[in-house]
């Protein structure tokens, strides 16, 4: 079957960097998206990784790891804002999104 | 412009009544969808359409049904609600940008199923 997993909740400090994983396990594979969600409010899209390697945009970063079946997203330098769930996505041999469950993030002052 | 719009914002159905939920994108992707949102499960997909003319099935379509007449509308119909329907839902579209398949959401119908 396919599957998606991630943390449910994390908990940092404005100002600190935090990592979230996410392991996939799909019918084929043709890239990895990140997600942010705000409370009420639709995804908005932050990243897509479809080589081995690390995508470096602003204080948000996402790595990909084919062979490991396994992406992280990294946030630096967080901000109150950044809290909110972040939801990966692999999309598999059909172009369908498969959607974990989501991190939801609290950031503590 | 305005991306995608849904409609209506929030409903209230009481059980075995028929509701049309809209989405309109005005970005001329080709691929449009309708997932739901449930506390715990994440996003699920319920049908999809990868071009006008076209649906298919996704992973709970049970209970809906969808229609693609053109490029721009894709509505999600309950024919008969129950209980289990309540959710949030959410219409998105891809197709604007090659090679990334970057999916854009509406802001969502939050339904309430008595």
């Amino acid at each position: 079957g396919q599957n998606i997993d991630q943390p449910t909740e994390m908990t940092a400090t404005e100002g600190a960097i935090v990592q979230i994983n996410c392991t996939y396990q799909t019918s084929g594979f043709n890239g990895l998206f990140w997600y942010q969600q705000h409370a009420g409010e639709a995804p908005t899209f932050l990243s897509y990784n479809v080589l081995d390697g690390l995508e470096e945009k602003g204080r948000f970063s996402s790595f990909l790891s084919r062979s490991k079946g396994y992406s992280y997203l990294l946030l630096k330098e967080l901000q109150m804002k950044d809290s909110a769930s972040y939801l990966c996505a692999a999309l598999d041999s059909n172009y369908q999104l498969i959607w974990g469950a989501g991190t939801k993030l609290i950031i503590k002052p | 412009t305005a991306g995608i719009t849904q409609a209506p914002t929030s409903q209230i159905l009481a059980a075995g009544r028929s509701m049309t939920l809209r989405c309109t994108q005005d970005m001329r992707h080709n691929a449009m969808y309708w997932y739901r949102q449930d506390l715990g499960l994440g996003l699920r997909l319920i049908h999809y359409s990868n071009t006008a003319g076209t649906t298919g099935k996704g992973e709970v379509p049970d209970g809906y049904s969808v229609s693609r007449a053109n490029t721009d509308d894709f509505p999600l119909t309950l024919a008969s609600a129950v209980p289990s329907q309540t959710s949030v839902y959410f219409c998105a579209s891809s197709g604007g940008r090659e090679g990334t398949n970057e999916q854009f959401f509406g802001p969502g119908t939050r339904l309430t199923v008595l």
